[in-house]
């Protein structure tokens, strides 16, 4: 069983269009994460969620809009896609301190190409 | 401001040999997390091994070790008897102790084993 899932794997698309990824973790974590990972291979967070409640959001654009309908599930919606939203999108998840290290687990990652 | 430099892009070892990955960090937080997480040519990022600004050993899980120099503020990563499959990319990455919610990533060491 997969902890941490994420669909789809690759999604190749049009500038303008909106599409969806989907992200599920069967670990029991309360905290969920998108990442974003550019064509240098560096990684920014995106958002965090918490118990389903949104604590981080890094100075994302507002075409990027997370939900997270329960602890184990946060999707990423982004309309209007760019040229610039093309990457590697990943989902992770974590339990929060003081109990656990906090280490990330993340998901197989979702590459996005806009043309 | 960078939290997490690691200033070696790529390396290469040869086989059964040790490298060592640097990494250096950036917190005035007295309780934080650092971490090292392994990227293969496949994508996914695997977690390797943890060090808590109180611990007072260097972590170590199996072939990898931990150099934490607290003081100097750097946590390097030794990988001993490199093997071919150690062929990836690596990424430091700390959680500070006010923010349980976010890992902030240094921009990785691509490491090509040679036999």
């Amino acid at each position: 069983d997969t902890a941490v899932s994420q669909t789809p794997k690759y999604l190749v698309t049009q500038m303008g269009n909106d599409k969806s990824i989907k992200c599920e973790q069967n670990l029991g974590h309360d905290t969920m994460y998108w990442y974003k990972q550019d064509s240098k291979k560096f990684l920014k967070i995106m958002f965090s969620y918490n118990n389903k409640e949104l604590i981080i959001n890094e100075t994302v654009p507002n075409r990027f809009s997370p939900k997270s309908p329960d602890k184990a599930h946060l999707n990423l919606h982004i309309n209007s896609l760019e040229l610039g939203d093309s990457a590697v999108y990943f989902c992770a998840s974590s339990q929060t301190k003081p109990a656990n290290t906090g280490e990330l687990f993340f998901g197989e990652g979702s590459r996005l190409t806009v043309l | 401001a960078q939290k997490i430099t690691q200033t070696q892009p790529g390396m290469f070892v040869q086989e059964k040999e040790a490298v060592t990955l640097d990494c250096t960090y950036d917190t005035s937080d007295p309780s934080y997390g650092l971490f090292w997480y392994k990227q293969p040519s496949s994508g996914e990022m695997i977690f390797l091994i943890y060090q808590g600004s109180y611990d007072q050993q260097n972590a170590t899980e199996g072939r990898y070790s931990l150099n934490f120099q607290k003081a100097r503020k750097s946590a390097n990563l030794v990988i001993s008897a490199s093997q071919l499959g150690d062929s990836a990319m690596y990424f430091c990455a700390m959680r500070e102790g006010r923010n349980d919610y976010k890992l902030s990533f240094g921009a990785g060491t691509t490491v090509t084993v040679r036999a």
